[in-house]
This record gives structure tokens, C-alpha cells and sequence, in this order.
């Protein structure tokens, strides 16, 4: 069985700072990995997704995550966050068989203030 | 863009009764999914759907739960006689492949049950 690990419940930044989302995972068998955000009131939509190769994973909105194999980590980067950014994100996982079942850790609430 | 749909966004319900949240997926998708979220807490997942069968389905998706594609674009998710526990938003899914692909998320139905 997998499990999802996100430690921080709430960030709060400053506009045009960096940030850093932290997310790690546990699994027995080789995994997908994803982030999905949620804006307030709106259903999840896919950030980005890590499934072989490259370990650097783009995807919209600026957001970027790297794979980290031996610390079984996925943590989200975005170099400059926006107000716009402020939201509900969540790390998850899935694995190679079975019907891929998404598996989601608790959620990452980003704060993004003036 | 094409989307997942949900109806209705905001069921309200008393213990005991039956209630039916109904999903319209994306039309070419093949793999469908229901996902809860109580407030505060994680997304869970409660089951998958492929070829007009149940592929998975969670501890969570005991008797009460039934799901059913009753025609060629409907999913819907019944709850024989709702708890005050079930009170969640629940999310359906699809995608249309299965290994890897993304799941499209419908905004959700909030479900409350007095």
C-alpha cells in the first residue's frame, strides 16, 4: 500500500517569493507521482505529474517538482508565487497496476499575501 | 475544454435516506472514479469503474455504496440510507487510459446529512 506524506498544512509567503511544498511518499512498488491543486469552492486540477524519466517535472502555472527516488520525496517549486497562487495542493500517488487508484496526502494550504 | 460534471453541487439529506450524486465524465474516457473528502481532511478514494464493473473499491465503500453507468454517458454513486459520517464533498473522476493518466476532476457534490 502506498501512503502520502505532506507535513506542512499551511504556508504562508509573500508575493514574488519563492516557494517550496513539501511532499513525501512510501510505497513497496515502483509509483506515479502527482500534484493536483484546488481552488476554493473548485474541483482538483492537475498541476503536473512524474511518471519515468527525467526527474524534473514542469507543468502549468510556473510549478515545477522534482523526483527524488532515495528520499522518496516529490516537493513542489514555484521560483515567484502570485495572489493568484493561493490555494489547496495536493501531493499523490499512484501505482503501476491495479487501476490506479489515487492516493492523497493531507494538503498544503498556500497563503500568498501582498 | 471538455469536463467532468456533477449535479447536484449541494445536496442536503436526513439519516437514513437514499441520495444519488450523479456524474457526467468526459465522453472518450473509459476509467471512472468517485473520491471523497470530509471536511478537513484528505481526498480518499472510494472506488473505480471500467467496462460497466467495479475494477477497486475501498474499505470506506461498503454495502451502503452502489455505482451504476446507467446509460452511455451518466455515473452515478448511490448511498442506501446516508450516515451523519458520509456528510463529505464527493468527487468524481475519469481518464482515459489507465497507466498513468491524468484523472479529470468534477467541482464536487457536497453532501450534508442531519
Amino acid at each position: 500500500a502506498q501512503s502520502v506524506t505532506q507535513l506542512d498544512s499551511q504556508v504562508p509567503v509573500f508575493e514574488e517569493a519563492p516557494v517550496e511544498l513539501r511532499c513525501n511518499y512510501s510505497s513497496s512498488v515502483s509509483v506515479y507521482l502527482f500534484w493536483y491543486v484546488q481552488y476554493p469552492n473548485q474541483g482538483l486540477q492537475l498541476l503536473l505529474k512524474y511518471l519515468s524519466g527525467s526527474t524534473l517535472v514542469k507543468g502549468i502555472n510556473g510549478f515545477e517538482a522534482e523526483f527524488n527516488k532515495s528520499q522518496t520525496s516529490f516537493h513542489l517549486r514555484k521560483p515567484s508565487v502570485h495572489i493568484s497562487d493561493t490555494a489547496e495542493y495536493f501531493c499523490a500517488v499512484s501505482d503501476n497496476t491495479g487501476f490506479q487508484k489515487l492516493v492523497f496526502g493531507t494538503g498544503t494550504r498556500l497563503l500568498v499575501s501582498p | 475544454e471538455p469536463e467532468v460534471t456533477q449535479t447536484p453541487s449541494h445536496q442536503v439529506t436526513q439519516m437514513g435516506q437514499e441520495v444519488i450524486l450523479r456524474c457526467v465524465p468526459i465522453s472518450n474516457h473509459l476509467y471512472f472514479y468517485w473520491y471523497r473528502q470530509i471536511l478537513g481532511q484528505k481526498v480518499e478514494f472510494l472506488v473505480s469503474f471500467y467496462n460497466n464493473e467495479i475494477s477497486e473499491k475501498s474499505e470506506i465503500f461498503d454495502d451502503q455504496f452502489s455505482v451504476e453507468r446507467p446509460d452511455g454517458s451518466n455515473f452515478t454513486l448511490k448511498i442506501r440510507s446516508t450516515k451523519l459520517e458520509d456528510s463529505a464533498m464527493y468527487f468524481c473522476a475519469s481518464s482515459i487510459w489507465r497507466e498513468g493518466d491524468e484523472q479529470y476532476f468534477g467541482p464536487g457534490t457536497r453532501l450534508t446529512v442531519t
